[in-house]
């Protein structure tokens, strides 16, 4: 079983619809979640981070942890088609400095 | 203030040769990464290094060394390149923010190992 998975996508959402991230994560450990964006030929860019159960908003995202559940997710609010990318989740295991990355998810917005 | 650089952008390489990617990054941070990304994969941790003087292995650091030549600076080195070693390489840096270590990603280079 992988560290982080993602489901790979393609996901597609109309324009202005909510578009959801999923994210599990193996490790019972981990402390801290990250959602980074990356365009095609690009590199990832820090999105947001989460490490406490419930839901962190900046902007149109959000992003919601379940610990006992570990899982993590991203709603995207208002998509535009400027957010199509892929999106990678990330875990950092407690006591560590490393990350470990899921595959990432391709979301496409159709305008 | 230019966050984190890679240079070079693009290399192509002949089976056998070696190379040395360099990266810096003016942001003061103790952390610095190196990665590789290859389609469908994510980014794997190759090397790390969390402070000046200390470097430890990633995930995949075979046929890969690195010198953390400085704060700023943290160079990876192929010694001996495989056509396995093609991929997108970056390096990253992080700061201790209030409940995680939040990463920055350079631009990458593109290698081609023929």
């Amino acid at each position: 079983q992988k560290e982080v998975e993602q489901n790979s996508g393609p996901l597609s959402v109309p324009e202005g619809a909510i578009a959801s991230l999923n994210c599990t994560y193996s490790d019972r450990g981990s402390q801290s979640f990250f959602w980074y964006r990356q365009y095609s030929g690009k590199s990832p860019e820090l999105i947001m981070f989460i490490y406490s159960n419930g839901d962190k908003e900046d902007g149109r995202f959000t992003a919601q942890l379940n610990k006992a559940s570990q899982y993590v997710s991203l709603l995207i609010r208002d998509s535009q088609p400027s957010d199509s990318a892929t999106y990678l989740c990330a875990v950092q295991i407690q006591g560590a400095q490393k990350l470990v990355f899921g595959q990432g998810t391709r979301l496409t917005i159709n305008p | 203030n230019a966050g984190v650089t890679q240079t070079p952008k693009f290399q192509v390489l002949k089976t056998g040769q070696s190379m040395t990617l360099q990266c810096a990054q003016d942001m003061n941070h103790n952390s610095m990464y190196w990665y590789r990304q290859d389609p469908g994969m994510g980014l794997r941790l190759i090397y790390y290094s969390a402070s000046e003087g200390t470097t430890d292995k990633g995930e995949v650091p075979n046929g890969y060394n690195v010198s953390r030549l400085n704060k700023r600076e943290f160079s990876l080195r192929l010694e001996s390149a495989a056509p396995s070693q093609t991929s997108v390489y970056f390096c990253a840096s992080s700061e201790r923010r209030p409940g995680a270590d939040t990463q920055y990603f350079g631009p990458g280079t593109r290698l081609t190992v023929l």
